[in-house]
């Protein structure tokens, strides 16, 4: 599973865009980007999934480079309900590698 | 999606016993897969809960000590055997119901060994 980088922690305020950026310097040709967010005393719960250029769904955006090896998770307008961990994970497969290898995750924390 | 439950919730064990979790699922799942995560840390992975066979450990992580079970497609259950104080932890379900969707989590299970 190709390893990932990503800032420990960010700020904001309510009603700005969070954008999160995340290296994965050695992702394989198969591999896909996906982002979970998780709040205290909860699991994981799924983003967004990308393979390249851009996806967007109700919650985010995910914009990723040609050559791959980064991505940004862009959130729009938060909300201080949005203070969460983010994490960015890189692997296998059409829906990714399941054996999930989480890194150190960016911890957002957005005030009023 | 799934709806995952995960019972206990949370529970305070004595050193030395063992504690069984339990995670029940409302569908189906192909795959079922154990997680840790210790206090103020990201989520490690102890297993993969295979139907009908022994789990497929990762390293690290020993049968002995993470005995695990999954009888059929939606339940599947984990034991934390002779616990320490080390083992205190929030231990996570996460199932994936099949090849094309992504992983879901149950709330987890936190695990305090005194």
């Amino acid at each position: 599973l190709a390893k990932t980088t990503q800032p420990i922690s960010m700020d904001s305020y309510e009603g700005q865009e969070v954008n999160i950026t995340c290296s994965h310097n050695n992702i394989a040709t198969n591999d896909y980007i996906t982002w979970y967010q998780q709040f205290p005393s909860q699991g994981p719960r799924f983003i967004i999934q990308g393979y390249k250029t851009k996806v967007t769904n109700e919650v985010a955006s995910l914009f990723i480079p040609a050559d791959r090896k980064s991505s940004t998770l862009s959130l729009p307008r938060v909300s201080l309900s949005d203070t969460a961990v983010y994490y960015c994970l890189v692997g296998r497969g059409g829906g990714g590698d399941y054996k999930l290898s989480f890194g150190a995750g960016t911890t957002v924390t957005v005030r009023a | 999606s799934a709806v995952i439950s995960q019972k206990p919730s949370r529970d305070i064990c004595q050193r030395g016993t063992s504690l069984t979790i339990q995670c029940q699922v409302d569908s189906q799942v192909t795959m079922m897969f154990w997680y840790r995560q210790q206090p103020g840390q990201s989520l490690t992975l102890i297993a993969t809960a295979n139907q009908g066979s022994e789990a497929t450990y990762e390293s690290g992580f020993v049968i002995d000590k993470f005995p695990i079970s999954r009888p059929n497609l939606t339940f599947s259950t984990l034991t934390v055997s002779n616990m320490s104080p080390e083992d205190s932890s929030i231990y996570l379900c996460s199932v994936v119901i099949d090849l094309r969707t992504e992983a879901f989590f149950g709330q987890g299970t936190r695990l305090t060994v005194v």
